[in-house]
């Protein structure tokens, strides 16, 4: 069965805390994709990557740096983290191509007080 | 460029009756439409796709969707809801040129009564 594995499913950090949120995917994708999901906002796609150490931004990447050193691992983030990116966050993957189905991740869902 | 509206935020329906959940899309080239669900606690699903084959579109648990281009419309559809339905489902658009990620409308949530 594919899977899409985010490793902290709820996580509390203060303001000015560095985050990492990790993500893997054992599909052998070459796309792997991050969300943000917002109470009527849907998703917002902060940043994606479609080969090893390749990383594109996305709609909002204001606040936020990836890694992706290996194929089936790609790594949000949050440098500093703020109180407004207090948020359910959702890693995705998909093969090759954009235009293919995507599967995700069940989010990680960071406080950040 | 590239959208997508859901018109309703919130669909309530008794178990047993129809779903309609409506989307619109604006696109610059010939769209992708994909309809995605939600459980509680949970990632999103692929409950179906169109890319520019059939217009009417079967996906799983039951549920279509049919492309109107015409209305630039993709509703979802399922003829008898099941108290399981109850979940966000969100449409999603991807333009078929290039370089093109996908674009997610805000979400509908769809309530199932007994």
């Amino acid at each position: 069965d594919v899977k899409v594995t985010q490793s902290s499913r709820y996580l509390v950090k203060r303001t000015g805390e560095k985050v990492f949120l990790e993500c893997v995917q054992d599909m052998d994708h070459e796309n792997m994709f991050w969300y943000r999901q917002d109470p009527g906002l849907g998703l917002r796609l902060i940043y994606f990557s479609y080969d090893v150490k390749m990383k594109e931004k996305g709609d909002i990447p204001e606040g936020y740096s990836v890694s992706r050193e290996k194929k089936e691992r790609f790594s949000l983030i949050l440098e500093s983290a703020s109180t407004n990116q207090t948020s359910m966050y959702l890693c995705a993957s998909s093969l090759q191509g954009f235009g293919g189905e995507l599967f995700f991740g069940e989010g990680s869902r960071l406080t950040v007080l | 460029a590239q959208s997508v509206t859901q018109l309703d935020s919130h669909v309530s329906v008794s178990e047993g009756t129809p779903v309609l959940l409506r989307c619109n899309y604006s696109s610059s080239y010939s769209p992708s439409l994909f309809w995605y669900v939600q459980h509680p606690n949970k990632g999103l699903q692929l409950l179906l796709k169109y890319t520019s084959a059939a217009t009417l579109v079967k996906g799983i648990n039951g549920f279509e969707a049919e492309f109107k281009k015409s209305e630039t419309s993709f509703h979802l559809t399922k003829p008898s809801a099941h108290m399981s339905d109850a979940a966000e489902y969100f449409c999603v658009v991807r333009e078929n040129s290039g370089y093109s990620t996908l674009t997610f409308g805000k979400g509908t949530m769809l309530l199932v009564s007994p």
